[in-house]
């Protein structure tokens, strides 16, 4: 089955510096990349998602990019501010017959240091 | 805009005994997702449906069943509780009109089981 795996596990960075966290993923067959944030007690908020057929997607300071060969893709942050500190998670969902599966990552809990 | 309901909020428990967990998802929205998130785990889906038929099975117990109903709302029946299903609930729906599948996932605040 598809297994997602994302590192780090925790990333501590100073107010204003970038972030990049990176995931991979086992199953060719997946085309949707996800990457939702986690505040403590809420829930998963999607923040960027990525496709298979493109291969870099920016949203203000968010980016996502995607390498469908080498079966990765990575969340850059930058500019980097308290309220980015959470827990991120990237997915990695495939369509079977009906419905979609996704797959989660770890996550990564980000400190953002002011 | 509408988001996905799920209730109750906060569940308490007794080991052994039986929880049902409920569903709105958003209105127009064809698919349901289940998904178990430990404390500082990711969340672990659980079942998923589209159409009122299941669609795929993750790491969901035997004594844990699920329906979707014609309403489109969906109920995780949680049966024999152990201790270690203590855990936040999380729903999620999508919706494959619009022209394609679309695959985002809107959850909802999740339900908040604790078993004694």
């Amino acid at each position: 089955g598809e297994n997602v795996e994302q590192h780090p596990s925790t990333l501590s960075v100073q107010e204003g510096d970038s972030a990049v966290i990176k995931c991979t993923y086992s199953d060719s067959a997946s085309n949707y990349f996800p990457w939702y944030k986690q505040e403590l007690g809420k829930r998963p908020q999607l923040i960027i998602d990525i496709r298979s057929n493109v291969g870099e997607k920016k949203d203000q300071r968010i980016a996502v990019t995607l390498n469908k060969t080498a079966k990765h893709f990575s969340l850059h942050i930058t500019e980097t501010q308290p309220e980015d500190s959470a827990v991120y998670f990237c997915a990695a969902s495939i369509n079977p017959t009906g419905g979609f599966k996704t797959i989660f990552g770890a996550g990564t809990r980000l400190f953002v240091k002011a | 805009a509408a988001g996905v309901i799920q209730s109750p909020r906060h569940l308490i428990k007794e080991k052994r005994e039986t929880a049902t967990l409920k569903c709105y998802p958003i209105p127009r929205h064809d698919t349901v997702y289940w998904y178990q998130q430990g404390p500082g785990q990711d969340p672990q889906f659980l079942i998923s449906f589209y159409e009122k038929m299941q669609s795929d099975k993750g790491s969901i117990p035997d004594r844990f069943s699920a329906q979707q109903f014609s309403d489109y709302h969906s109920e995780l029946n949680m049966s024999s509780l152990e201790l270690g299903d203590s855990a936040l609930y999380f729903c999620a729906s999508s919706s494959s009109e619009a022209g394609g599948p679309s695959n985002e996932q809107f959850f909802g605040p999740g339900t908040r089981l604790t078993v004694l």
